[in-house]
C-alpha cells in the first residue's frame, strides 16, 4: 500500500512565524503536491513537483515555498504565516506520467495561525 | 474558466441506492477521478474514467459523457460507513499532474 506521511496532525503557530510542513511517501513516486482544503471550496493546489529540486507553482502559491531535495520527501514552507493561511494542508503524491494515476494523499495537517 | 460542480449535502437511507452528480467545464479533458474523504481522514481514491460510460467496482459505480461534462457516482446498498465527503476532479490535460477540484458532496447515511 502506498503510504504518504504528514509529520503533523495539528499544529498551532503565530502570526510572523516561519513554518514547515513535512511531507514522505514511500512508494518512489515522481509526482508530489501540496494543497490546502478549506470548507465550502474544492482542494486548492498549492505547488506540485514532478522530479527531484523541481518545483511548479499551483493555483495559490503566494506567502508559500517549497523544498524537495530528495525524491520521498517534499516540504512546504510559509515565509511568514497569516491567519488567512488557518487551513486543512494535504500532501499526495503519484506515480509517473500516466493520466490514469492516481494521487496518493497523506491524513493532513490542521495548521492554525494565532 | 475551469469549474466543477457537485451538490454541497446530500441524505440517503442505509440499504437505498444514492447518486451523487458531478458536472465540469474545463478547457480540455483526460480523466475524471472520483475520492472518498471522511471526516478528518485523507481523500482515497474510489474511480476512474475517461471513455464514456458505466465503470462498476462492487457497490460502487462511476458514470462519464464526456459530451455532456457530466459524470455520477453511484452507491448501491449503501452502509452506515459510506457517510462521508465524495470529491469529483478532472485533470484537464495530459500528463500526471494538475487536477481540478469540485467542493465535494457530503453524503449522509440515516438509518
Amino acid at each position: 500500500d502506498v503510504k504518504v506521511t504528514q509529520s503533523s496532525r495539528y499544529l498551532v503557530k503565530r502570526t510572523g512565524e516561519k513554518v514547515f510542513l513535512e511531507c514522505v511517501q514511500d512508494m518512489d513516486h515522481e509526482n508530489m503536491f501540496w494543497y490546502r482544503q478549506d470548507p465550502g471550496l474544492g482542494l486548492r493546489l498549492i505547488y506540485f513537483s514532478y522530479d527531484v529540486k523541481m518545483k511548479e507553482k499551483g493555483d495559490i502559491p503566494e506567502g508559500y515555498s517549497v523544498s524537495r531535495e530528495k525524491k520521498e520527501r517534499f516540504s512546504l514552507i510559509l515565509e511568514s504565516a497569516s491567519t488567512n493561511q488557518t487551513s486543512m494542508y494535504l500532501c499526495a503524491s503519484s506515480f509517473g506520467t500516466g493520466s490514469n494515476q492516481p494521487q496518493h494523499f497523506g491524513d493532513g495537517t490542521r495548521l492554525s495561525i494565532l | 474558466g475551469q469549474n466543477i460542480d457537485q451538490p454541497t449535502e446530500m441524505t440517503a437511507t442505509e440499504g437505498a441506492i444514492v447518486q451523487i452528480n458531478c458536472t465540469y467545464q474545463t478547457s480540455g479533458f483526460n480523466g475524471l477521478f472520483w475520492y472518498q474523504q471522511h471526516a478528518g481522514e485523507a481523500p482515497t481514491f474510489l474511480s476512474y474514467n475517461v471513455l464514456d460510460g458505466l465503470e462498476e467496482k462492487g457497490r460502487f459505480s462511476s458514470f462519464l459523457s464526456r459530451s455532456k461534462g457530466y459524470s455520477y457516482l453511484l452507491l448501491k446498498e449503501l452502509q452506515m460507513k459510506d457517510s462521508a465527503s465524495y470529491l469529483c476532479a478532472v485533470r484537464d490535460r495530459g500528463g500526471n499532474y494538475q487536477l481540478i477540484w469540485g467542493a465535494g458532496t457530503k453524503l449522509i447515511i440515516k438509518p
